[in-house]
């Protein structure tokens, strides 16, 4: 059965380091999303990608933050200077059609770990 | 805006009995509805949707689930828990007006004892 997949699994690093959490999507599907969950607290949209460009984002998704698709496989998300609050499980997405009809693929998560 | 409440933080059943998890939505449109669950070191897979058809939702591995518009309410049922079942379960709502943002409740952990 086809999947989402995620790399990495976990990362630690430093407050104010940059990070690119990768995923590869479903090979058919055309939206993505990032979601994450903060330790203890609700799974949170960040952003959905579609057609090489963002189509929605949360006021979470500040300038430190940034989405790609730069080849037509991976979907990476880019937290340009981490900071701790930052640490969270990332959750990567994608689905066929527009969510509210079809159902998003997750992936497994990559837990982030900013020190 | 919408949100939904998760009744229960964590709910134990004994195997073969039933399950219920509870959830309670709050929208201003009409809502489409779904049951995540994740499993231990897992993603968040699909169990079932609500997007405006027949009420009572059948999903997989035996869940169901009943939209009551009156009551505001989507639980989570099944007749019989396996050991299988034990995991993460996540009530979400979106509207059906193309918003491509999930809202998730805060997951209740079902925890099946043998």
């Amino acid at each position: 059965e086809p999947e989402v997949t995620q790399t990495p699994s976990h990362q630690v690093t430093q407050m104010g380091q940059e990070v690119i959490l990768r995923c590869v999507p479903i090979s058919n599907h055309l939206y993505f999303y990032w979601y994450r969950q903060i330790l203890g607290q609700k799974v949170e949209f960040l952003v959905s990608f579609y057609n090489n460009e963002i189509s929605e984002k949360s006021e979470i998704f500040d300038d430190q933050f940034s989405v790609e698709r730069p080849d037509g496989s991976n979907f990476t998300l880019k937290i340009r200077s981490t900071k701790l609050e930052d640490s969270a499980m990332y959750f990567c997405a994608s689905s066929k059609g527009r969510m509210n009809t079809g159902e998003l693929f997750f992936g497994e998560g990559s837990r982030l770990t900013v020190l | 805006a919408q949100s939904v409440t998760q009744l229960d933080s964590h709910v134990s059943v004994s195997e073969g009995t039933p399950v219920l998890l509870r959830c309670n939505y709050s929208s201003s449109y009409s809502p489409s509805l779904f049951w995540y669950v994740q499993h231990p070191n897992k993603g968040l897979q699909l169990l079932l949707k609500y997007t405006s058809a027949a009420t009572l939702v059948k999903g997989i591995n035996g869940f169901e689930a009943e939209f009551k518009k009156s009551e505001t309410s989507f639980h989570l049922t099944k007749p019989s828990a396996h050991m299988s079942d034990a995991a993460e379960y996540f009530c979400v709502v979106s509207t059906n007006f193309g918003n491509e943002k999930l809202t998730f409740g805060t997951g209740t952990r079902l925890t099946i004892i043998p």
